[in-house]
């Protein structure tokens, strides 16, 4: 089984630059998750979806972080405009119910952003 | 005070050696509780889910003190391989939000 994809692994930009992420779930899985892991510290949840609806995103900074899940499926993170402290890795996990919180998420390898 | 605590170590151990770490959390009401294992570079993969009555499996215990707020987790007979960062985990309340710790650091040394 194919686990969850992202892309792309590593991204280097300026600090004002755009830049988007692209994550594909765990095929059938309904909830898909974004997290950011600063270095040193744990991941944290920016966002998380049940379908193509948006169940929390009370920790995704709004003024500059948006992400979408149109067709419930694939999903995209976009900051527009990086900042320094976006520096961190950014982890798309996916999960197959949101039932009970036994439901094991499955992380994907994750984008690398350096912001200079 | 941080909602998931751990001692970020590192724990630097030699091959065969028995290890433990624990883990606080804030919130007494938070209902589930895992280990992560987050290998150097990787994504984090679910080691262990933390019961009440506490759970083996293999060389590795996890345990649970509800009154005192906190998990723990036994290595024994450490591996070259235990090498990883271990993540408490944390699940607080019906959102079923993962709360992740900073993780604790293991070496295991020949």
């Amino acid at each position: 089984e194919a686990g969850v994809a992202q892309s792309p692994r590593y991204k280097i930009i300026e600090k004002r630059q755009s830049v988007a992420f692209w994550c594909n779930p765990i095929s059938g899985h309904a909830t898909l998750y974004w997290y950011q892991q600063i270095l040193g510290q744990g991941p944290k949840l920016l966002i998380q979806f049940q379908n193509n609806g948006v169940v929390d995103d009370s920790q995704l900074p709004k003024d500059r972080f948006s992400a979408e899940r149109l067709k419930g499926v694939d999903s995209t993170l976009k900051i527009q405009p990086a900042k320094l402290e976006d520096s961190a890795v950014y982890l798309c996990a996916s999960s197959l119910l949101r039932t009970g919180g036994r439901d094991t998420q499955y992380f994907g390898p994750g984008t690398r952003l350096t912001v200079l | 005070r941080k909602e998931v605590e751990q001692d970020p170590g590192p724990f630097n151990v030699p091959e065969g050696a028995t290890v433990a770490f624990n883990c606080t959390y804030s919130n007494s009401a938070s209902q589930s509780f895992f280990w992560y294992r987050q290998d150097c570079r990787k994504e984090p993969k679910l080691l262990m889910s933390v019961y009440s009555s506490g759970n083996e499996d293999g060389r590795f215990t996890a345990q649970l003190n509800r009154a005192s707020q906190y998990i723990s987790l036994l290595i024994r007979d450490s591996k070259l391989s235990d090498s990883a960062t271990y993540l408490c985990v944390v699940i607080m309340d019906s959102s079923y939000k993962l709360i992740f710790g900073s993780g604790t650091r293991l070496l295991v040394r020949p």
